[in-house]
């Protein structure tokens, strides 16, 4: 949906770096969420925030993830170090029911 | 039991045919269902949503909702190629504005 834009697309890097993912919502859409999504686990809730506060973490893997909204349209993820198993596609999405951007591929070699 | 859960296929359709997809819940998801369609590579896609007991219909899509039996199903018609993808289902959880996932179903329609 041309109204969630993510940023990189793609994303490749190497073991121990940090990797922050970016996400802008369409305007006057107040929740937004980010998943992760592979093979063998589909697709996760890593968290989502509500009038950019953030509601439900419980998704994060570990303390290596956090995410921040510091505005009501803006939002980024952030893995550091990043692992090999971070590697996924991660998706965020808005409102309710939820409009997905087209995602980001995440590779850690 | 998984509060929502889908066969993940795969299902193989012919051309033409009616493809239908199923979905059972638990009691600790709310009332409120709904059908995203993922093509490979691409992001799921919000295709139907359903809250009230019975049919819901738009174009060649049916969602039905059983309350009792705890099932939503979703009823593609006059199936073609480019129905081919995974379809997910979910539900939402009360309070707040999460969704439940199922794994998904691979639907593959063959000419």
């Amino acid at each position: 949906d041309a109204g969630v834009i993510q940023s990189p697309r793609h994303e490749v890097t190497e073991m121990g770096q940090e990797v922050t993912l970016r996400c802008k919502l369409i305007s006057g859409h107040n929740s937004l969420f980010w998943y992760r999504q592979t093979m063998m686990r589909g697709l996760e809730l890593l968290i989502y925030f509500n009038n950019n506060v953030p509601i439900d973490d419980s998704g994060m893997p570990e303390d290596r993830f956090s995410a921040k909204m510091p505005n009501a349209s803006f939002s980024t993820l952030k893995i550091q170090p990043s692992e090999p198993r971070d590697s996924a596609v991660y998706f965020c999405a808005s409102s309710f029911p939820q409009y997905f951007g087209p995602g980001t591929r995440l590779t850690v070699l | 039991q998984k509060e929502v859960e889908q066969n993940s296929g795969p299902l193989s359709v012919p051309e033409g045919a009616i493809a239908s997809l199923n979905c059972t819940y638990s009691d600790r998801v709310s009332q409120s269902f709904f059908w995203y369609r993922q093509y490979s590579g691409k992001s799921p896609e919000l295709i139907m949503s359903i809250y009230s007991n019975g049919d819901k219909e738009d174009g060649r899509f049916t969602a039905q909702l059983n309350k009792a039996s705890q099932y939503v199903s979703l009823l593609i018609r006059d199936s073609q190629p480019s129905d081919s993808a995974t379809y997910l289902c979910a539900a939402g959880r009360d309070s707040n504005y999460q969704l439940i996932w199922g794994a998904g179903t691979k639907l593959i329609i063959k000419p």
